[in-house]
């Protein structure tokens, strides 16, 4: 079964870290490039961070620049995000998803995310 | 960076209803826009790609059309399964941003 599986949520206080993973299964892990998505309480989807499927590239929205790091290790099929000086705008429901393979109509790769994780709820507070 | 809003923010309909849900990007993003489900507690579903290729194993009352910055989500005939959030997100760019979201409500 393909799948995703997220873990490392929890309460940490502002100005704080915090580390997730997401440990992927049933797919060719390596083949693709992996997304962090996140949804504050009751609010809508803010795209966080993306890592090539080699690693070899990675960016990240403007609000977690600087703060976030996206890593991953192939050999294990897990993708991390390290967070640090944690605010409370930060709080929310952390989701790891896959970038299918799929192409437009000229043949050119385009990413959507078919695979998501169940999710992970990351607290700030103190 | 590309800025992605949905109207309307929300929506009553009832079941056998055809509803459309817009969204419209700040600039041009060419075909490279997606439509994902998420009801209560779960995570989002991927229903359409580039605009208008369905998902597997999504049913085809789901449709999508547009190109540039406008762009429509179409469902034909509602389901009660299909009472949900709805958004769109362009990948044109790498912010990747999402719309705010559509909340089909049952009337």
């Amino acid at each position: 079964e393909v799948q995703l599986v997220e873990s490392g949520g929890g309460l940490v206080q502002p100005g704080g870290s915090l580390r997730l993973s997401c440990a992927a299964s049933g797919f060719s892990f390596s083949s693709y490039t992996m997304h962090w998505v996140r949804q504050a309480p009751g609010k809508g989807l803010e795209y966080v961070s993306a890592i090539s499927y080699n690693g070899g590239s990675a960016d990240y929205a403007n609000s977690v620049r600087g703060r976030f790091t996206i890593s991953r290790d192939n050999s294990k099929n897990t993708v991390d995000l390290q967070m640090g000086s944690l605010r409370p705008e930060d709080m929310a429901v952390y989701y790891c998803a896959r970038s299918g393979n799929y192409y437009d109509s000229n043949g050119y790769y385009t990413e959507a995310f078919d695979i998501w994780g169940q999710g992970t709820m990351v607290t700030v507070s103190s | 960076d590309i800025q992605m809003t949905q109207s309307p923010s929300s929506l009553s309909a009832s079941v056998g209803d055809r509803v459309t849900i817009t969204c419209r990007a700040s600039q041009s993003i060419n075909n490279y826009l997606n439509w994902y489900q998420q009801k209560p507690g779960k995570a989002p579903k991927l229903l359409i790609y580039v605009a208008s290729s369905l998902q597997s194993g999504v049913p085809s009352r789901f449709s999508g059309s547009g190109s540039g910055t406008d762009f429509t989500l179409t469902i034909t005939s509602l389901q009660p399964e299909d009472f949900a959030t709805y958004y769109c997100q362009q990948t044109y760019t790498t912010s990747r941003a999402f719309g705010q979201g559509t909340k089909l409500e049952i009337k």
